[in-house]
């Protein structure tokens, strides 16, 4: 099977700017979660989408939402841009939000 | 509530010699529990997990994990490093319970692996 795959792998953006991360989970998962990832605050949950429903979310902004498509595929959009929002953002996937999640490489986003 | 503490943010070894990282974990209930490594510039990936199944799990590259509960610990070791080992290792606890809390994963700080030749 294929892994969970991110695009764009890179970006640059300055703030004020919005922004669309785009990820794809293993084929037959439903659940997708979100993280960022940073030096100084580390992994942090930012939110998890289950049949095109978000199930849960964690401590972030509303500048910070998502969405998932029939097909499970998920976007993460971030607004009004700040430079705190640089970081690695991952995906996982899994069967059902329960088990095991299985992560892309990342998106790293610069905001200058 | 969960979380979990790793105990060392950096570990050198040389190369052939073990390895020890150690986690410490607090949960309410009976806890899933990862370990992760993410080499540099890339994602995570799985190395092992447990799930109350058997307390020593066998993960990839020849990792395992013991799970003490009377310790709440969760240490990850391997025999014998290898130059390949040299990433970022993240011990983790799922928030799952029941029907709550779905797709969230706590993680550790992270304990960097230096492995010198």
């Amino acid at each position: 099977k294929a892994g969970v795959t991110q695009t764009p792998r890179y970006l640059i953006k300055t703030r004020g700017q919005q922004v669309t991360l785009s990820c794809s989970p293993i084929s037959g998962h439903r659940s997708v979660s979100w993280y960022q990832q940073t030096p100084g605050q580390g992994l942090q949950f930012l939110f998890e989408y289950f049949s095109e429903t978000q199930r849960n979310k964690g401590n972030f902004p509303g500048r910070f939402s998502g969405r998932q498509f029939s097909n499970s595929r998920s976007e993460m959009n971030v607004s009004t841009l700040e430079l705190g929002d640089s970081a690695l953002y991952l995906c996982a996937s899994s069967t059902s939000g329960k088990e095991t999640q299985y992560f892309g490489p990342g998106t790293r986003l610069l905001v200058l | 509530a969960q979380s979990v503490t790793q105990l060392d943010s950096h570990v050198s070894v040389s190369e052939g010699t073990p390895v020890l990282l150690r986690c410490n974990y607090s949960s309410s209930y009976s806890p899933s529990l990862f370990w992760y490594v993410q080499h540099p510039n890339k994602g995570l990936q799985l190395l092992l997990k447990y799930t109350s199944a058997a307390t020593l799990v066998k993960g990839i590259n020849g990792f395992e994990a013991e799970f003490k509960k009377s310790e709440t610990s969760f240490h990850l070791t391997k025999p014998s490093a290898h130059m390949s080992d040299a990433a970022e290792y993240f011990c983790v606890v799922s928030a799952v319970a029941g029907s709550s809390n779905t797709g969230k994963l706590i993680f550790g700080q992270g304990t960097t692996l230096q492995v010198k030749p």
